[in-house]
């Protein structure tokens, strides 16, 4: 149990372009999701978090108008990187806590490896 | 802000020997202390996690320990395999629905056959 998805699990695109990565939570009803950055050989770094149905709460340094968060139901959140640069080129990974049961818990999704040419 | 520490930042141990991670938080509100195992190129697995409510938790070769007094806690795998080679990252929070995690810097574990 417990399971959360990413889409897509890679995707290449051209400077100045858009991209949005879905995260769902498969078996369980999520209250909040989380969205993480990470580069290579580095710890997980939180972007933003979001709970369904309100606006997502950035950490600081963190472009809202950049990186465009809907957390549209209880078990799909979407993370858009608009006009992508290479400099957002990273592993995109999201995180979900349940409803019901242990809801301080996050289970990761597969993460979603973007590069902008 | 919460702030976790997290030792040793690589770990080779032979295969059947035992790894130790320990990390240290600062704020003494937290009282939920995950552990996170990550494979090259995937998504961080849960692999264990511990309330401030008990000192110890083990699952198989697994076990963690909680030191709230001296706001430590550590992974320990015993019987070391192959596939438990990967990043481990520790995490703390204040345990509340919908809380952020404060991660560790991660360990890197290779298990040498």
């Amino acid at each position: 149990g417990a399971v959360v998805s990413q889409h897509p699990s890679w995707v290449i695109c051209k400077s100045g372009t858009s991209v949005k990565i879905e995260c769902r939570s498969l078996d369980f009803q999520a209250t909040t999701m989380f969205w993480y950055r990470q580069f290579p050989k580095q710890s997980l770094m939180l972007m933003a978090t979001s709970n369904e149905g309100s606006k997502a709460t950035y950490e600081q340094g963190v472009e809202k108008d950049k990186f465009l968060i809907n957390h549209a139901s209880l078990t799909l959140s979407t993370l858009t990187v608009t006009s992508a640069h290479p400099e957002d080129s990273s592993f995109y990974i999201c995180s979900a806590s349940p409803l019901a049961g242990a809801t301080d818990t996050q289970y990761f999704g597969p993460g979603t490896r973007l590069t902008v040419l | 802000g919460e702030n976790v520490e997290q030792h040793p930042s690589t770990l080779s141990v032979q295969e059947g020997d035992s790894a130790v991670i320990k990390c240290t938080y600062s704020d003494s509100a937290s009282n939920y202390f995950p552990w996170y195992k990550q494979e090259l190129g995937k998504g961080p697995q849960l692999i264990i996690d511990i309330r401030s409510n008990v000192g110890e938790k083990k699952d198989q070769r697994i076990a963690v320990t909680l030191n709230k007094t001296a706001k430590h806690f550590s992974l320990h795998i015993t019987e070391t395999q192959p596939e438990d080679s990967a990043v481990y990252f520790c995490a703390a929070s204040i345990g509340a629905a919908g809380n952020k995690l404060t991660f560790g810097g991660g360990t890197r574990v290779l298990v040498k056959p």
